[in-house]
C-alpha cells in the first residue's frame, strides 16, 4: 500500500511569511494526525481529524495555525505568520479508527526553516 | 497531564554492546506503551507495544517490559549493530490523553564498528 505523502519536503521562510504543509493519508485510512517535531524532541501533537471533523486541537496555535481536511481525505497545515520559533519538522500520520497504533503511519514530514 | 520521560539524550555504544534506554511514564489508568525508531529524514516507525503490566513487548532483538510499580518500559538489546544507529522514542496511549500517542523527548543512539 502507498505510505502517507506529504509535501513539500523542506521549507524556509523569512518570519512573517505564511506556509502550507500538504498531507494525502494512506487509503481508507479516517484518522488523520498533524504533529510537529522541533529539533532534537519528540513528535507533538498539533490536531488530529476523524474523517472531516476536528477531534482535538487544543495544542494549535489558533492565532497562527490552521488545519483542515474538509473532504475527509487530504489535509492542509497552514501558518499564516511565521516565528523563528515554529521551526521545526511537521508530521503528518493516519491509522484507521480502530485499529492498534501499530497501523499507524508516519510521512516523512516537512522540515521548517523560518530565519 | 500524561508524559513520558526519557532519560538519556544520547548513547553512544560500539557494536556488540549491550544497550538500556531508560524510560517512565506519567499516567491515570493503565496506558498502553511503545517504542518507535526513527530514522533521518523519516518519520517514526512502530517498533512494539505492551498493554499490562509485566507483559514484554518486542520487535527486532530489541525488547521491554511493561512494570507498573515502576512506571517503567526501558528498551533493551543484547548487542546492537551499527544499523541500529537511529532515533528511539517512548510513547504512551492512555484513555485520560484522549487516546493520543504522547512521546518522549527521544534518544539518539549512535553505534560505531
Amino acid at each position: 500500500e502507498a505510505g502517507v505523502t506529504q509535501s513539500p519536503r523542506y521549507a524556509v521562510l523569512q518570519e512573517g511569511q505564511a506556509v502550507s504543509f500538504w498531507c494525502d493519508p494512506i487509503s481508507g485510512h479516517d484518522t488523520l494526525y498533524w504533529y510537529q517535531q522541533p529539533r532534537d524532541q519528540g513528535p507533538q501533537l498539533l490536531v488530529y481529524f476523524r474523517d472531516e471533523a476536528v477531534i482535538d486541537n487544543s495544542q494549535l496555535p489558533s492565532d497562527r495555525f490552521s488545519a483542515v481536511r474538509p473532504k475527509g481525505t487530504n489535509s492542509t497545515l497552514k501558518i499564516q505568520s511565521a516565528k523563528q520559533g515554529d521551526t521545526a519538522t511537521y508530521l503528518c500520520a493516519s491509522i484507521a479508527a480502530g485499529t492498534g497504533y501499530e497501523r499507524l503511519f508516519f510521512g516523512h514530514g516537512t522540515k521548517l526553516s523560518v530565519l | 497531564g500524561d508524559s513520558v520521560t526519557q532519560t538519556e539524550g544520547q548513547v553512544a555504544l560500539s557494536e556488540e554492546d549491550f544497550l538500556t534506554i531508560h524510560c517512565n511514564y506519567s499516567a491515570s489508568g493503565y496506558p498502553a506503551l511503545f517504542w518507535y525508531v526513527q530514522y533521518p529524514g523519516e518519520g517514526p516507525q512502530f517498533l512494539f507495544r505492551a498493554s499490562r503490566d509485566k507483559e514484554k513487548g518486542s520487535s527486532r532483538g530489541f525488547e521491554a517490559t511493561y512494570d507498573k510499580g515502576t512506571t517503567s518500559f526501558h528498551l533493551r538489546k543484547a548487542s546492537v549493530q551499527e544499523s541500529d544507529s537511529a532515533v528511539y522514542y517512548c510513547a504512551l496511549a492512555a484513555t485520560s490523553s484522549g487516546q493520543k500517542l504522547v512521546f518522549g523527548q527521544g534518544t539518539i543512539l549512535k553505534v560505531y564498528l
